[in-house]
């Protein structure tokens, strides 16, 4: 069992669809979680990032976190074609290496 | 006015030999990072640098070694290339126990 299991996608969405992508994980001592947006070709970007339990919201984005239930999730409002991309949740313990999910591959339609 | 940036974006070589993938970051950071990502888009961790240490995830072979002339460099040296090491080798830096990594371009590698 991998530490870090994200849901494989792909996803196909319309535009102005709420997109919810989620990560589950089995290591306890995990309290940095983060979310990467990749664009086909290109490196990851960090999108949002959390410490601990809690939500957090930027803009069209929110970022939550259920540590009781090792379970994070992604919101995404009022989808973009922009927004069609390669998702990647990623979080670390007190250790600096980050442990990725396997991605989901987000398609918004126009 | 690139961040991170990684040379050769594509390199495809045959199978045995030995090559070289260059790492630079200007931001200042003091821990550099290889990552590889396979196929199917997963990103796995290979080392991380800081300040001479070296984290060497213990899933990579010894043909793999990174190489850190000083704290804006880290090359990473691949011997004996195999097929199953073509995949996209990411770069990435952070500061000392930062959570936000900063990722090159990435390098294409193709063995044959």
């Amino acid at each position: 069992q991998k530490e870090v299991e994200q849901d494989p996608g792909p996803l196909s969405v319309p535009e102005g669809a709420i997109v919810s992508l989620n990560c589950t994980y089995s290591n306890s001592a995990f309290q940095y979680f983060m979310w990467y947006r990749q664009y086909s070709r290109k490196g990851p970007e960090l999108l949002m990032y959390t410490y601990s339990s809690g939500n957090k919201e930027d803009g069209r984005f929110t970022a939550q976190v259920d540590k009781s239930s090792k379970y994070i999730s992604l919101f995404i409002r009022d989808s973009q074609p922009s927004d069609s991309a390669t998702y990647l949740c990623a979080m670390r313990g007190s250790a600096r290496q980050l442990t990725f999910g396997s991605g989901t591959q987000l398609t918004v339609l126009p | 006015d690139t961040a991170v940036s990684q040379t050769p974006k594509y390199l495809v070589t045959q199978m045995g030999n030995d090559k070289s993938i260059k790492c630079e970051q200007n931001l200042g950071h003091d821990t550099m990072y290889w990552y590889k990502q396979d196929s199917k888009k997963f990103l796995k961790i290979m080392f991380s640098y800081n300040n001479k240490e070296l984290i060497i995830n213990e899933t990579v072979p010894n043909r793999f070694s990174p190489k850190s002339p000083d704290k804006a460099h880290l090359n990473l040296h691949i011997n004996s290339l195999e097929l199953g090491d073509s995949a996209v080798y990411f770069c990435a830096s952070s500061q000392a126990g930062g959570h936000e990594q900063y990722f090159g371009p990435g390098t294409r590698l193709t063995v044959t």
